[in-house]
């Protein structure tokens, strides 16, 4: 069974452009959360998708925003690049997010660096 | 809200000694506590869960028991190894299961 695959691993944008990540969760696995790892902050929570929408939304600006597709794939997009926006972000797939014993199956991440 | 209190880091170990690393949970309702692991340059892994109280978790050689009278998830090992050099983050997921909450992590490094 195929893991949780994110595209690109690394990325160096400049300040001020765009960015779109990738994820592809595990087969079958219909939600889809996006966190944020810094060293500052630890792990801080995005968003997470179920069937296309948008259930949950972390404490970030109107900057960073996501999608689901039908195939439960799903991109996060970073609009406006900050510095502060370098970090390993990471994508999480689980079946059902009406499950609260399933854990994640994270990603290796995308590493994210703005110069 | 929810919240996850680990020990706070790093702790160094020599191989074969005894593990222990604390971790506390504030949550409304009956959320289910993880224990994910990651190692340099990847993602977490899941490590183990308990999803009720009194119930352990267990994958090799660590546990942890769901305390809900002192709210803890504390992780063990009996004896480390210089592979479980990792971090580890204590979790948990609550009634809105869409979301995960993670604490700090903890840093382990284990000397031969």
């Amino acid at each position: 069974k195929a893991g949780v695959t994110q595209t690109p691993r690394y990325l160096i944008k400049t300040r001020g452009q765009q960015v779109t990540l990738s994820c592809s969760p595990i087969s079958g696995h219909r939600s889809v959360s996006w966190y944020q790892q810094t060293p500052g902050q630890g792990l801080q929570f995005l968003f997470e998708y179920f069937s296309e929408t948008q259930r949950n939304k972390g404490n970030f600006p109107g900057r960073f925003s996501g999608r689901q597709f039908s195939n439960s794939r799903s991109e996060m997009n970073v609009s406006t690049l900050e510095l502060g926006d370098s970090a390993l972000y990471l994508c999480a797939s689980s079946p059902d997010r009406g499950y609260t014993n399933y854990g994640y199956t994270f990603g290796s991440g995308t590493r994210l660096t703005v110069v | 809200g929810n919240s996850v209190t680990q020990m706070e880091g790093p702790v160094t170990l020599s191989e074969e000694a005894f593990l222990t690393i604390n971790c506390t949970y504030t949550a409304t309702g009956y959320p289910s506590l993880f224990w994910y692991v990651q190692y340099p340059g990847e993602g977490l892994q899941l490590l183990l869960k308990a999803t009720k109280a009194d119930d352990k978790g267990s994958n090799k050689g660590f546990e942890a028991t769901y305390r809900k009278e002192t709210t803890s998830f504390h992780l063990e090992k009996g004896s480390v190894q210089v592979s479980d050099s990792a971090v580890y983050f204590c979790a948990l997921k609550g009634t809105n299961a869409g979301k995960s909450t993670f604490g700090d992590g903890t840093t382990l490094t284990v000397k031969p």
